[in-house]
């Protein structure tokens, strides 16, 4: 595998369940972001993690939770969430936080019924 | 005000032409960064071409050129000799400097709306 991986590529929930994505970048880096397209809405960054510790938190509602047990793997597991929150969620890495160019994954569609 | 302005929702561009995508910006950061991405159809986001805010000659990477004009704050994409599979969504990006509610910094992007480009054979 080469890149940044997303998995599911596509996942169809309840309001009620709860359900993980996942991320996974092969390039070495040291940051990794979760960012969220809706319809109609520009990309809007969510976490921003630097080395397994979250530096950015853009105002995200509780019902998103990150995780990132090392550089690697980034997770976000998602409970009770609302048809609103049906979008393309994309998963990204750079070298380091500040300056580095981002490098996406292929993105989780995600549809909540 | 938008930090990001891609002001043309849609192109048309015929096989083997060049095209030129807009994006203005707006930041008083005096270090920044210019990024073009790809979003074809399949949804991953591609990326392009970079230019640094003191980068005195504009970006170039293959037939993708950056027509970076500081004093009128525009990054405009050039795609030469269009191909068919140059048909996707396209977006600019800008990073800045942000400090979070600790005081530590890290580059934030804020992308633009987008222009879909189709390519005529």
């Amino acid at each position: 595998e080469t890149g940044v991986t997303q998995t599911p590529r596509h996942l169809v929930m309840g309001m009620t369940n709860k359900k993980s994505l996942k991320c996974e970048q092969h390039l070495g880096h040291n940051a990794m972001y979760w960012y969220k397209q809706s319809a109609k809405k520009p990309l809007e960054l969510m976490f921003v993690y630097s080395l397994e510790e979250r530096v950015e938190n853009n105002s995200v509602p509780s019902r998103f939770s990150p995780e990132c047990p090392n550089s690697s793997h980034l997770f976000l597991h998602l409970h009770t969430l609302q048809p609103e929150d049906s979008a393309l969620y994309l998963c990204a890495s750079s070298q380091e936080f500040e300056t580095d160019t981002q490098y996406f994954g292929p993105g989780t569609r995600l549809t909540v019924l | 005000a938008q930090k990001i302005t891609q002001t043309q929702p849609g192109m048309f561009v015929q096989e083997k032409e060049a095209v030129t995508l807009d994006c203005t910006y707006d930041t008083s950061d005096p270090s920044y960064g210019l990024f073009w991405y790809k979003q074809p159809s399949s949804g991953e986001m591609i990326f392009l071409i970079y230019q640094g805010s003191y980068d005195q000659q504009n970006a170039t990477e293959g037939r993708y050129s950056l027509n970076f004009q500081k004093a009128r704050k525009s990054a405009n994409l050039v795609i030469s000799a269009s191909q068919l599979g140059d048909s996707a969504m396209y977006f600019c990006a800008m990073r800045e400097r942000i400090f979070n509610a600790g005081g530590t910094s890290y580059g934030k992007l804020t992308f633009g709306q987008g222009t879909i480009l189709t390519v005529h054979p």
